[in-house]
């Protein structure tokens, strides 16, 4: 079974400018996290999607978004970029059902390093 | 709010030798689960073991094995005869009702051959 993927994986953007960073969970997930990681706050929650809705979000500015398609696959969008917005973006993916703790876990991909000039 | 404490930075651990990862965390809700995370310097981030809160014989996967003690809150990691492919970041992490993962800073394993 294929893994999480993410593309692009490395971005370079200005200040200013917006960026969209799209990722394709495991066959069958239906629930899409992303996290962001930098080396001065670590890994943060950033917001997660279920069956095309947003059912938690984490405490980032507005200028954060996401979605996801009814194929499970997820978009992040960010706009007016800032230098700080310089990180490592994770997705994760899981089946995101209660009946025990492996159907809990979350997968993740190799993320995509973006980089703001 | 949730949040997940590792108080060790860095760790070193001589190739075959054994080394303990500590984590605590801090929780008032009763049924969660708790995760160790290896990130080798690649990036991709990949479980190393779990364990559900109610259950209260300590997980084991092959060389990893947890010591989870939930009046305390704490969920250390034990990495028994370590190799140099072990030498990753590691991550604590909660999972409480929601999807949403509460990772601690992080501890940055070296293993010495």
């Amino acid at each position: 079974k294929a893994g999480v993927t993410q593309t692009p994986r490395y971005l370079i953007k200005t200040r200013g400018q917006q960026v969209t960073l799209s990722c394709s969970p495991i066959s069958g997930h239906r629930s899409v996290s992303w996290y962001q990681q930098t080396p001065g706050q670590g890994l943060q929650f950033l917001f997660e999607y279920f069956s095309e809705t947003q059912r938690n979000k984490g405490n980032f500015p507005g200028r954060f978004s996401g979605r996801q398609f009814s194929n499970s696959r997820s978009e992040m969008n960010v706009s007016t970029l800032e230098l700080g917005d310089s990180a490592l973006y994770l997705c994760a993916s899981s089946l995101a059902h209660r009946s025990g703790v492996y159907y809990n876990e979350q997968f993740f991909g190799p993320g995509t390093r973006l980089t703001v000039l | 709010a949730q949040t997940v404490t590792q108080s060790q930075p860095e760790m070193s651990v001589q190739e075959a030798e054994t080394v303990t990862l500590s984590c605590t965390y801090d929780t008032s809700e009763s049924d969660y689960y708790l995760f160790w995370y290896k990130q080798p310097p690649s990036r991709q981030m990949i479980l190393v073991i779990r364990q559900e809160a109610y259950k209260q014989q300590n997980a084991t996967e092959n060389r990893f094995s947890v010591n989870f003690q939930k009046a305390a809150k704490s969920f250390s990691l034990k990495i028994s005869d370590s190799q140099l492919g072990d030498a990753a970041m590691y991550f604590c992490a909660y999972k409480g009702g929601s999807e949403k993962l509460v990772f601690g800073k992080g501890t940055k394993l070296t293993v010495n051959p």
